[in-house]
């Protein structure tokens, strides 16, 4: 059964700090690795996709790395800012990709104190 | 940039009692979406559209449920003879193509309580 789990469930920083967020995953056959940003009470918004091939990618504060052989992924966080509170999610897609085969995590739910 | 809206942003109703969610979806996307999540859990699939028909469900896309376009604009989703546990978030999202490096794009979604 396909899954991903994330780490921590919570977690609660200084602002102007570092964090790292990490996923796992038992998804096959593998198609792209996705993390949303999701603040309370909206959708959850793409912050990057990466294919099995790309094992970096950057979205200005926003890096995230990927694994395929240990079927891992992390979202690191530089110079954490107050609005960085929300929860991020994992999400990977399996097969020919798209929406459909698409496996949530639970996310990982930041908190930035000032 | 262009976003999917979605209507109501809160929508209360009784047992048994049908609803309807109104999504419009980025003007340019082919590929319309449903998704919920229950309160505390993880995101669920529900259902995909695609040339003016379903190319995808989920287990949870049962006969209570149906979803419509009934215009060049707007995407539905009706859930009939409500029940307590369809009380969650829905959202619609919308994506351009349905390939694999393409992004999803969600509403805001519509809280629905069943009471």
């Amino acid at each position: 059964k396909n899954q991903v789990e994330q780490s921590p469930q919570s977690l609660i920083i200084l602002e102007g700090k570092n964090c790292t967020l990490q996923c796992n995953y038992t998804v096959s056959p593998f198609s792209n690795l996705r993390w949303y940003k999701q603040d309370t009470g909206r959708g959850p918004v793409s912050l990057t996709i990466m294919t099995f091939s790309e094992n970096t990618k950057s979205n200005g504060r926003y890096t995230a790395t990927l694994d395929a052989d240990t079927k891992q992924s992390s979202l690191h966080i530089t110079a954490s800012q107050l609005s960085d509170s929300a929860s991020y999610i994992c999400v990977v897609s399996a097969g020919g990709g798209g929406a459909d085969g698409l496996t949530f995590g639970k996310g990982t739910h930041l908190i930035i104190q000032p | 940039e262009p976003e999917v809206t979605q209507t109501p942003s809160h929508q209360v109703t009784q047992m048994g009692q049908e609803v309807i969610l109104r999504c419009v979806p980025i003007s340019n996307h082919l590929y319309f979406y449903w998704y919920r999540q229950i309160l505390g859990q993880k995101v669920e699939f529900l259902v995909s559209f695609y040339n003016n028909e379903i190319s995808e469900k989920s287990e949870i896309f049962d006969d209570q449920f149906s979803v419509e376009r009934p215009d060049g604009s707007n995407f539905t989703l009706k859930i009939r003879s409500t029940k307590l546990e369809d009380s969650a978030m829905y959202f619609c999202a919308s994506s351009e193509t349905d390939n694999r490096n393409s992004p999803l794009h969600f509403g805001n979604g519509t809280r629905l309580t069943v009471t």
